[in-house]
């Protein structure tokens, strides 16, 4: 079975500038989620998505950052205009059970 | 939603056996413990879940007291390839329900 596909791996942009990530999750599963984590700490959950529909997207940074699923499969996530808080890594993750979610490889984002 | 407090950090040798305890006074009647890893420039991976009493599988068990307010991760024989950070998690599968990453415990294994 295929994991979680994200892509690009790593991501090096300036300040004020966009940038956009995507994920494809296990087929077959209708929960998606987006985290956020930054060097030394756990993943922080940005949105989650049952199918195509946001279940919970309230720690997302909504003036910069989106994400959308569309057909409830695919899903990317944008970041615009990019802050240099913003260095990280950006980890999709899908289940089944939101208690056993799979994570993909992530993306490591840095800002300059 | 329950927290979990569990230490920052571990040592070990290989060989040995390794335990690694969380605590989560608040836990939920409907809540699972989850234990994950992470491998530097990985995700999390799922390693492990119970609700109650023992579970076992390939790689790890998990010990769950009667009142379920802690659990215990023991990794038999560690080896240098389990160096990880191990998170533990409580949550239920409802609808909508995030579960939230503390730090974690760093745990170094040594030859």
């Amino acid at each position: 079975e295929a994991g979680v596909a994200q892509s690009p791996r790593y991501k090096i942009i300036e300040k004020r500038q966009s940038v956009a990530f995507w994920c494809n999750p296990i087929s077959g599963h209708a929960t998606l989620y987006w985290y956020q984590q930054i060097l030394g700490q756990g993943p922080k959950l940005l949105i989650q998505f049952q199918n195509n529909g946001v279940v919970d997207d309230s720690q997302l940074p909504k003036d910069r950052f989106s994400a959308e699923r569309l057909k409830g499969v695919d899903s990317t996530l944008k970041i615009q205009p990019a802050k240099l808080e913003d260095s990280a890594v950006y980890l999709c993750a899908s289940s089944l059970d939101p208690t056993a979610q799979y994570f993909g490889p992530g993306t490591r984002l840095t800002v300059l | 939603l329950a927290k979990t407090t569990q230490p920052i950090s571990m040592d070990s040798y290989e060989g040995q056996e390794v335990n690694i305890t969380c605590s989560h006074n608040n836990i939920a009647t409907n809540d699972y413990i989850t234990w994950y890893q992470q491998f530097p420039s990985q995700g999390p991976r799922f390693i492990i879940q119970g609700y109650k009493t023992k579970v076992t599988n390939e790689v790890a068990s998990l010990f769950i007291p009667a009142d379920r307010k802690s659990s215990t991760l023991s990794l038999p024989r560690v080896s240098l390839s389990d160096t990880a950070v191990y998170y533990c998690l409580v949550g239920s599968s409802g609808a909508g329900t995030a579960l939230i990453f503390g730090k974690g415990t760093t745990l170094s294994v040594s030859s």
